[in-house]
């Protein structure tokens, strides 16, 4: 059983539609982490947040914490093939302790 | 360049055969971390250090040891490895606290356990 659930697991969209993808848990992290990982490469972060309820925008991406600290969400707008990879979440304990979720493999088609 | 080196990439090896992946980063980055990565389970995490001569444990440590005698150096010793570590495995390391700060991955190592 992962500690943190990653849904869904696999999308598949058109270029301009929008998505969600959901990261929770029953368990209260000091942060939380988004990262995308390219086949063949180490993942890459996208983004930290810290503060329940905090909302960090990267362009066309919105992240969201939880108020209580235990899912966040990403968002993304406008789809673009470029966006196609694997997107992990990952809770962190401590700040030191890291939980990753089991990913999303994202597919924007042209 | 700053990065996060990883040898060997690829490794295929026997039963009980023991091995190490070396991990090195030069960045002067005091957190340095051990992940693999299985299909639908994420990455996992293996051991962590925050320092030199600090190391815990992470989600998944059992059947590997691991040690950090250097800031730079963060190898990761399979004593005897079994078919079930077959996976890809990632190297990262970071400055501070990592849960706050950026972690930077290694390009990954490919193990298979015959």
């Amino acid at each position: 059983t992962q500690l943190l659930e990653q849904s869904p697991q696999f999308l598949s969209i058109q270029e301009g539609e929008n998505l969600t993808v959901y990261c929770n848990s029953s368990s209260v992290f000091s942060s939380l982490q988004w990262y995308r990982q390219e086949p063949g490469e180490g993942p890459v972060l996208l983004v930290t947040v810290v503060t329940g309820g905090e909302v960090k925008k990267l362009k066309r991406l919105t992240f969201q914490f939880g108020d209580a600290r235990k899912d966040s969400s990403l968002h993304i707008t406008a789809a673009q093939p470029g966006d196609t990879g694997l997107y992990l979440c990952a809770g962190i304990y401590n700040f030191n302790k890291f939980y990753f979720g089991s990913g999303t493999k994202l597919n924007v088609k042209p | 360049e700053a990065q996060v080196t990883q040898n060997p990439r690829y490794l295929i090896t026997v039963t009980g055969k023991k091995l190490t992946v070396t991990c090195s980063q030069n960045m002067n980055h005091e957190y340095m971390s051990w992940y693999r990565q299985d299909p639908g389970l994420g990455l996992r995490q293996i051991y962590y250090s925050m320092n030199v001569e600090v190391t815990d444990k992470g989600d998944v440590p059992e059947g590997y040891k691991v040690s950090r005698k250097e800031k730079r150096n963060f190898p990761l010793i399979l004593e005897s490895p079994s078919p079930n570590q077959t996976s890809l495995y990632f190297c990262a390391s970071s400055f501070g606290v990592a849960g706050n700060n950026e972690q930077y991955f290694g390009p990954g190592t490919r193990l298979t356990v015959t």
